[in-house]
């Protein structure tokens, strides 16, 4: 099972709340990321880190901003929450190993946001 | 760019048969193949891998098909079971340094 945990869970809030969706892992993998899935479809990466202070976006034009400021934490933010923001956000780990190796990606359980 | 394609996109077979789904990729230089099933409100979760240097790798009742020359590879499941039942999602990335590029999904039901 892995260690890695998202909160809230469910979260319903109105149109323009700045909203922060939380994201760690205990596992001390370096690399991070960041998927938006409408239910049981696609997963589009927004964000990933490669570790502390690097953050990159992803293939799909989001709204929210990330931070990496310690090895276990990824925080997302909506600075204004719009309903078009309305998924669910799914927050992933991966361990970094030498060159020629491949990764497993660890997912959390998710966050399912609905904005009014 | 990378750009995978997954067939079908929902999937129903008796318990106890045989289920496939299969995956293109348009990038020949892709060499990592990963498959992950969703269950209902959980993350997706890893559950066979192949890298291009193999065709086929097994664990128990999956297996992972890969054909370079098509570029192509596919997830088979024997003797279904209802704990079978979820999405079940392909991926394929060109190498460590780059990100994975999933599939659609597909959402496969078990019937009794």
């Amino acid at each position: 099972e892995a260690d890695i945990y998202q909160t809230p869970r469910y979260l319903v809030i109105g149109t323009g709340k700045k909203i922060t969706l939380e994201c760690s892992q205990t596992m001390g993998h370096d690399k991070m990321y960041w998927y938006q899935q409408d239910p049981g479809m696609e997963l589009h990466l927004i964000h990933y880190s490669y570790g502390v202070n690097s953050t990159e976006k992803g293939d799909l034009s989001s709204e929210s901003t990330v931070s990496r400021i310690r090895t276990e934490h990824f925080p997302l933010t909506l600075e204004s929450a719009r309903p078009s923001h309305t998924s669910q956000y799914l927050c992933a780990s991966s361990p970094v190993f030498v060159q020629g190796t491949f990764d497993e990606q660890f997912f959390g359980p998710g966050t399912r946001l609905t904005v009014l | 760019g990378e750009n995978v394609e997954q067939h079908p996109s929902t999937l129903s077979v008796q318990e106890g048969d045989s289920a496939v789904i299969k995956c293109t990729y348009s990038d020949s230089a892709s060499n990592y193949f990963p498959w992950y099933k969703q269950e209902l409100g959980k993350g997706p979760q890893l559950i066979i891998d192949i890298r291009s240097n193999v065709g086929e790798k097994k664990d128990q009742r999956i297996a992972v098909t890969l054909n370079k020359t098509a570029k192509h590879f596919s997830l088979h499941i024997t003797e279904t079971q209802p704990e079978d039942s979820a999405v079940y999602f392909c991926a394929a990335r060109l190498g460590s340094n780059y990100q994975l590029i999933w599939g659609a999904g597909t959402k496969l039901i078990i019937k009794p």
